[in-house]
């Protein structure tokens, strides 16, 4: 399949341990981010979003953690499965229908 | 309940050429975005349409221009093909509710390949 990045960062992880992914975003004007996951020949699949009034959000297997005072994202996933190797890419957006701007991604890659 | 459709899924051109990408969005959507992803970067926003009219640009040149139909399905074009032009071209489906934020949904892309 069509390779999304050859050249990213690569978290390797093994079967049911938890990861835990980074993400470092520029603008302190930004008060709304977003997750995605990208697999090889596919668009970007929305994981996880946290409002800027918030630290902390939580899904399936899945939570983001908000540091607004360091302008860090992180996204963990518990008992981390073969199916969650992807690229994993942060965005940010200032609300409503301003343009998101992503990062640069993160290839997680899950070791059976 | 269809997501949001590109076509074609691949496309090959040669330098100096024109191409047209297009896009349907999902169902109920009427907000659609247009983005460019270089191989091992994220997407980067070129513009976004709403009401046939583009409403907001990235930092794109004028060779990049768009239109959106009545029934909000959206082309992207490309003047004067640049071998930097290859990527992976995406497009995001979004409903416009005033300020509300609101989820875009990604379609699959169209590769391009400039030679």
């Amino acid at each position: 399949g069509e390779s999304v990045g050859l050249h990213l960062p690569t978290l390797s992880v093994q079967e049911g341990d938890n990861s835990i992914i980074n993400c470092a975003y520029s603008n302190s004007a930004s008060d709304y981010f977003i997750w995605y996951k990208q697999e090889s020949g596919k668009g970007p699949q929305f994981i996880i979003d946290i409002r800027s009034n918030m630290d902390k959000r939580q899904g399936q297997r899945v939570t983001v953690l908000l540091n607004k005072t360091v302008k860090h994202l992180s996204l963990q996933i518990a008992a981390t499965q073969p199916g969650d190797s992807a690229v994993y890419f942060c965005a940010e957006r200032e609300g409503g229908n301003t343009p998101l701007v992503f990062g640069k991604g993160t290839r997680l890659s899950v070791i059976a | 309940d269809a997501g949001v459709t590109q076509s074609p899924t691949h496309l090959i051109k040669t330098r100096g050429q024109q191409v047209t990408l297009r896009c349907s969005p999902k169902s109920g959507h009427d907000t659609v975005s247009w983005y460019q992803q270089a191989l091992g970067q994220g997407p980067q926003f070129i513009f976004q349409y709403y009401e046939e009219e583009e409403r907001q640009r990235g930092n794109f040149p004028d060779r990049f221009s768009g239109h959106q139909f009545p029934n909000y399905s959206s082309e992207l074009n490309v003047n004067a093909l640049l071998l930097g032009d290859s990527a992976l071209y995406l497009c995001a489906s979004s409903l416009r509710l005033g300020l509300a934020f609101n989820e875009q949904f990604f379609g699959p892309g169209t590769r391009l390949t400039v030679l």
